[in-house]
């Protein structure tokens, strides 16, 4: 149980260009969503949380115009890069939080390369 | 406030050797800890998790770490390496009650024939 999958798994854009990555919960509701970057040999970095029906929540940094999330249902996150560019190529991860659990379930990641 | 320090970016170890991971917390609030491992262009996947029960936590493929309070300690081992070790190790920290987890820095562990 605690699936999370994430689509597309590797996307390859043009500069300028607005991308959407889908996470899903896929046998579970998850009350909370979250969005990571990854870098390049680096860890982990937290862009957002995000709770079904309602605004995410931004870390400092991190510029909300530019990396749309919604939390439309609560099983499906979305996020979408808007006006690409090649400085926003990285490794996104999702991850899901359950009521009752306090661990987060990722999804396999997706690999966006902006040309 | 809460962080995560793992010592060591890359750490190699010979097949069949022990393998030690470390990680130091800090955490204002009794923490939650995790470990995850990440291969190459995957997600993370939960290795195991101590949440203020035993302080000896075992996890899965056969590691297991130890949380000690007074060494704000929760290092990972394993007695003995296999080729399929060799990833990403990333140790976390989170608050009970809330979901936000903050991650260490990683160690890349490499398993030499």
């Amino acid at each position: 149980g605690a699936v999370v999958s994430q689509h597309p798994s590797r996307v390859i854009c043009k500069s300028g260009t607005s991308v959407k990555i889908e996470c899903r919960s896929l046998d579970f509701q998850a009350t909370t969503m979250f969005w990571y970057r990854q870098f390049p040999k680096k860890s982990l970095m937290l862009m957002a949380t995000s709770n079904e029906g309602s605004k995410a929540t931004y870390e400092q940094g991190v510029e909300k115009d530019k990396f749309l999330i919604n939390h439309a249902s609560l099983t499906l996150s979305t996020l979408t890069v808007t006006s690409a560019h090649p400085e926003d190529s990285s490794f996104y991860i999702c991850s899901a939080g359950l009521a009752g659990y306090n661990e987060q379930f990722f999804g396999p990641g997706t690999r966006l390369t902006v040309l | 406030a809460q962080s995560v320090t793992q010592l060591g970016s890359h750490v190699s170890v010979s097949e069949g050797a022990l393998v030690l991971l470390r990680c130091n917390y800090s955490s204002s609030v009794p923490p939650y800890l995790f470990w995850y491992v990440q291969y190459p262009n995957q997600g993370l996947q939960l290795l195991l998790k101590y949440t203020s029960a035993a302080t000896l936590v075992k996890g899965i493929n056969g590691f297991e770490a130890e949380f000690k309070k007074s060494e704000t300690s929760f290092h990972l081992t394993k007695p003995s390496a296999h080729m399929s070790d060799a990833a990403e190790y990333f140790c976390a920290v989170s608050d009970p009650g809330y979901q936000k987890v903050t991650f260490g820095t990683g160690t890349k562990l490499q398993v030499i024939p």
